[in-house]
């Protein structure tokens, strides 16, 4: 009964280092999504698949990529780490992306970029 | 996205009632209220959510004002485990996108 499962936890990278959080999810949704949380603040979304197969832009999507490897896996890529970067990064999906389901959160990536 | 308003901080004895407000005066027909909880240091976690009628779930109750501005959040009887952050967040019609504010912050007095 995992859920949504983060790895890694923590991590620290140097400005201009690359590294692919990953996310995966054993409850057979269909959407999944990248926030970013900074602190004393909510979340802001990155990046989200609606399905496999598509992704598409939130509301922070500068400096990241993302994909859908295959229904369970939903990667985010910082291809050169900024420290605007550091923030505590969560995954979630949700059965459909309608407004009537909630959504399953991981326990979350702390980053920082010194 | 529509907006809603929630006091900053509350506090509340551990195994009293708690009442969470939340006003959304500009919410539409079709959005629903979805409220979600973090507690220190974990992701959000889903709490309840509704349209027009009161909820009920294991976890607590929504009671949504009759013209949908207003509703609030119960926790019938608050624990220690309650203390978290509580955010209330409407959620539209073909919106893939969950608006997270400052929500809650609620204290638990043992």
């Amino acid at each position: 009964n995992a859920g949504v499962t983060q790895t890694p936890k923590f991590q620290v990278l140097k400005t201009g280092q690359s590294m692919t959080l990953q996310c995966a999810q054993d409850m057979n949704h269909n959407s999944m999504y990248w926030y970013r949380q900074d602190p004393g603040m909510g979340l802001r979304l990155i990046y989200y698949s609606a399905s496999e197969g598509t992704t598409d832009k939130g509301e922070v999507p500068n400096g990241y990529n993302v994909s859908r490897l295959n229904k369970r896996e939903f990667s985010l890529r910082l291809e050169s780490a900024a420290p605007s970067q550091t923030s505590v990064y969560f995954c979630a999906s949700s059965d459909l992306t309608g407004p009537n389901y909630g959504y399953t959160f991981g326990s979350g990536t702390r980053l920082t970029v010194v | 996205d529509a907006k809603t308003t929630q006091p900053n901080s509350m506090e509340s004895n551990e195994e009293e009632p708690v009442h969470l407000p939340c006003n959304h005066s500009t919410i539409s027909g079709t959005d629903y209220i979805h409220w979600y909880r973090q507690l220190p240091s974990q992701g959000p976690e889903y709490v309840i959510h509704g349209l027009t009628s009161n909820v009920n779930n294991r976890m607590a109750s929504l009671a949504i004002a009759e013209d949908r501005k207003s509703s609030t959040l119960i926790l019938h009887r608050a624990t220690l485990r309650d203390a978290a952050v509580y955010y209330c967040i409407l959620r539209e019609t073909g919106a893939n996108n969950l608006f997270f504010g400052t929500g809650t912050r609620l204290t638990v007095i043992p």
